[in-house]
Order: C-alpha cells, then sequence, then structure tokens
C-alpha cells in the first residue's frame, strides 16, 4: 500500500532563503508526482508535475526533483518570499493507478520579512 | 487547464441533517473525485464519479453516507449524510486532466462544513 511522507512538518524562514521541502513514497511504481500549494481555507493550486521518466520540473523559483528508485522528491524554493507561505503537499496516484491520488500529511511553511 | 467551482462555500449545519455539495467544471471531464480534508489533516479520496454509473467509494467510505451524483460530464454532487461533528472537514472536488495520466490535477475551492 502507497504511503507518503513529508519532512519536516513545519518550517519557519526568514526572506529570502532558499528552502528543500522534502517527500518520500513507498511505492516507486508511480505515473507521476504532484506537488500542490494549499493557502488556509483554500483549496489546491498545483505547483509542478513530474512525469515518472523526468528527473525534474520547474517554474519559476520553484524545482522539483524525483528520484523514483529511492522513493524521494524534494521541492525547492529559491529566494523565499512572505507570499510563498502556505501549506506545501505532495500526492503521488495510487498503486497501479493515476489518477486517485495519495497526499502526504504536508509541510507547512511561513515566510517572515 | 480546468476550472471547478463548488457550492456552497462553507455552511454550518445540525448534527443528524445533511448537505449536498455541488462541484460544477467549466469543461467536459470523464472521472471527478471527491476528497475530504479533517481539521489539521492532509487529504482524503472518498470516492470516484464517472458518469452513467455508480461511483466507486474508498475504503472506510459508503454510499448510504456520502451518496453521489454525476448527472453529465460537467457536474457532480456530493451529499454527507446523517451528519455528526466528525463530518466537519473540508470538501474538496476534483478532475483529472485527462490523457491518461501525463496531466496534473485540478481542485476546486472546497466547501468547509461545520457540523454542531
Amino acid at each position: 500500500k502507497q504511503e507518503v511522507t513529508q519532512i519536516p512538518a513545519a518550517l519557519s524562514v526568514p526572506e529570502g532563503e532558499n528552502l528543500v521541502l522534502n517527500c518520500s513514497f513507498t511505492d516507486s511504481a508511480i505515473y507521476n508526482l504532484q506537488w500542490f500549494r494549499q493557502d488556509p481555507g483554500k483549496g489546491l493550486t498545483s505547483l509542478l508535475l513530474i512525469q515518472s521518466s523526468q528527473r525534474e520540473q520547474t517554474s519559476g523559483r520553484l524545482n522539483a526533483s524525483l528520484d523514483k528508485s529511492s522513493g524521494r522528491s524534494t521541492l525547492y524554493i529559491a529566494a523565499s518570499q512572505p507570499g510563498d507561505s502556505a501549506t506545501y503537499l505532495c500526492a503521488v496516484p495510487f498503486s497501479g493507478g493515476y489518477n486517485k491520488l495519495i497526499f502526504g500529511a504536508g509541510t507547512r511553511l511561513a515566510v517572515h520579512p | 487547464s480546468a476550472v471547478i467551482s463548488q457550492k456552497p462555500s462553507r455552511d454550518i449545519c445540525q448534527r443528524g441533517t445533511s448537505l449536498t455539495i455541488q462541484c460544477q467544471v467549466d469543461s467536459q471531464v470523464t472521472m471527478m473525485f471527491w476528497y475530504r480534508q479533517q481539521p489539521g489533516q492532509s487529504l482524503t479520496l472518498i470516492a470516484t464519479a464517472n458518469q452513467g454509473s455508480e461511483a466507486t467509494y474508498e475504503s472506510g467510505f459508503v454510499i448510504d453516507k456520502f451518496p453521489i451524483s454525476r448527472p453529465n460530464l460537467t457536474f457532480s454532487t456530493l451529499t454527507v449524510s446523517n451528519m455528526s461533528p466528525e463530518d466537519s472537514s473540508i470538501y474538496l472536488c476534483s478532475v483529472d486532466g485527462d490523457s491518461g495520466g501525463t496531466d496534473t490535477q485540478y481542485f476546486g475551492p472546497g466547501t468547509r462544513l461545520t457540523v454542531l
């Protein structure tokens, strides 16, 4: 059964720092991995999707890497800003599937000025 | 991409009552998904709704408690029946970007439910 773990659970940093959020999963047979952002009381915004054949994806100050063999993904946030404060969730499809997602518990990020 | 709206955005309900949540998508999609996010927790999949067939429920969720309708390719409803305070959660619908698992998933803004 697929399980997703995110470390750390919470992170508080001063503005400008570069950050690394970690996600691990137990079943390496995944179609893809997605990183989402959730603001308090809001829905989810997709940040990056990495296909199983890819090693990384970049969008602006965000870079996500995927190492299927070790069951790990990292989300790198460069030059953090207070507007980056949110909960970051990683998700992978159910084992043997591709569109029903299992989520990690998330990393709650606070970037202070 | 897909734009998803949900109604209501939030509600406060009395125990023992039922609430129906609506999910509307701006394009036709094959599958729609309903998730629950309990306070301080991550998202858990409740069920998958396909147009023209019965919804498929995940372990721990049953149709009597969470009946789902999918009358067409752009709309679905989730009913939370006979509510108790433990049902207080954010309920979110999502859709697959389609194309066989190579696309992202899109989520609605969620319905925040409080049961007293």
